[in-house]
């Protein structure tokens, strides 16, 4: 069965860092794009980060380029979001999700998320 | 950035009603759209990929369509467990950008 699984959030000050992690089970995590969608409370999906499949090309929104890393080990099959300078607006529950791949084709769009860490900025 | 406008903002629905959810991009996206669906305290479920491939698992009742900017979510004989809030989202071009969601409830 496949399986993402976050870990790493709670509290932090703005201005602060933290790093997340997500553990992949089921499926060869070499072979998939991975991302970090995030969801602040009450408020829609917001694509925060993805990876390529090495982990030698990423992506990043605007709002957090330059302060976040999005980073991989495929050896330990573990996707890694770090985050430096937090800001109140960083909160929100942050998902690890696999980009989609048909057997022939990859999307980007999300088929397996995790159930999500919380992450709350706040002094 | 592409922008996705959903509409509508929220819906009610009978049991065994088919209803339909809009979303616009502000360019063409070439049919890389998604459809997710969200139950309270859950995370995202995949629901349809590519405008309208119908993810593993998933009810027949939902069908998805469109081309160009504009796509739509159908689901038919609506049934309790299809309450929720779904969000469209298009693949095409970084960043990757998603609607606001349309929140569906059971009339």
């Amino acid at each position: 069965e496949v399986q993402v699984v976050e870990s790493g959030g709670g509290l932090v000050q703005p201005g602060g860092s933290m790093k997340l992690s997500c553990a992949a089970l089921g499926f060869t995590f070499s072979n998939y794009y991975m991302a970090w969608v995030r969801q602040a409370p009450t408020e829609g999906l917001e694509w925060v980060a993805s990876i390529s499949t090495g982990g030698t090309t990423t992506y990043y929104r605007d709002s957090v380029r330059g302060r976040f890393t999005i980073s991989r080990d495929n050896a330990k099959s573990t996707l890694y979001l770090q985050m430096d300078s937090l800001r109140s607006e960083d909160t929100a529950t942050y998902y690890c999700a696999r980009h989609y791949y048909d057997g022939s084709n990859y999307y980007a769009l999300f088929a397996y998320w995790g159930q999500g860490t919380l992450v709350t900025v706040s002094s | 950035d592409i922008q996705m406008t959903q509409s509508p903002h929220s819906l009610s629905a009978s049991l065994g009603e088919t209803v339909s959810i809009e979303c616009l991009a502000s360019e063409g996206i070439s049919n890389y759209l998604a459809w997710y669906q969200q139950k309270p305290g859950k995370s995202p479920q995949l629901l349809i990929y590519y405008t309208s491939s119908l993810q593993d698992g998933v009810p027949s009742r939902f069908s998805g369509s469109g081309s160009g900017t504009q796509y739509s979510l159908k689901i038919s004989n609506m049934q309790p467990e299809d309450e929720g809030v779904y969000y469209c989202q298009q693949g095409y071009k970084y960043p990757l950008t998603f609607g606001s969601g349309t929140k569906l409830e059971i009339k």
